[in-house]
């Protein structure tokens, strides 16, 4: 079993729909990441969390440390949205990664 | 003040050939971090090193790769007698070592033919 676990793993909606990723972890953790990575690209780190709810324009992360859950929440979605996004926790200095959803966002 | 740098971009590589791959960290930061990315799989961890020092090598395959970090310039990811399946793209990030940020270096992808 995978210590990050994150669903769906392929997520397609209509533009401005609200997005959900959600990321489950089995381990104790000092922080959680959430990154974006584009097509062919690099890697973008949107939050880290260690506790509680961030806010960037319209993304939107939160963390539940009892529960070892955290979601990314996309308002507003946009075809430029599109990309796969990477949840990583740091257990130790290292990051562990989720295997990433891949969300498409139809115009 | 520049972010990671890795370099280069994009190497090709023909098979029994050796690959380095370079990355400077963000200013300020002493703590590298090595991660490879296989075609169609999630990021891994290889290695992680500060200055002068190895500090978790437990990523690493056990023979042709090695990585250094040296008292001066950048961090080299050495890769010997490249094979097919060292295809991949290889990302770098660095941190200040207080767990409150990770940035990423553009990636290397290597190519072996």
């Amino acid at each position: 079993k995978n210590e990050v676990e994150q669903s769906p793993q392929n997520l397609t909606a209509q533009e401005g729909e609200f997005i959900t990723i959600n990321c489950s972890y089995s381990v104790g953790i000092s922080a959680l990441h959430w990154l974006q990575q584009h097509p062919g690209g690099g890697i973008v780190s949107l939050f880290m969390l260690s506790s509680g709810k961030k806010k960037h324009g319209r993304l939107i992360a939160t963390i539940n440390i009892q529960e070892k859950h955290s979601s990314l929440h996309i308002t507003a979605s946009h075809p430029r949205d599109s990309a796969v996004y990477i949840c990583a926790v740091t257990p130790n200095e290292k990051l562990t990664f989720g295997t990433g959803t891949r969300l498409t966002i139809i115009p | 003040n520049a972010g990671v740098m890795q370099n280069p971009r994009h190497l090709v590589r023909r098979r029994g050939q050796e690959a380095r791959l370079r990355c400077s960290p963000m200013k300020g930061h002493s703590h590298v971090y090595w991660y490879r990315q296989l075609p169609e799989e999630g990021l891994k961890f290889m290695v992680y090193l500060q200055k002068e020092n190895i500090i978790d090598e437990s990523g690493m395959p056990k023979e042709r790769f090695s990585a250094e970090f040296p008292k001066e310039g950048p961090s080299i990811l050495r890769i010997q007698q490249v094979v097919r399946g060292d295809s991949a793209a290889y990302f770098c990030a660095s941190s200040d070592g207080t767990g409150l940020g990770y940035t990423f270096g553009s990636g290397t992808r290597l190519t072996v033919v």
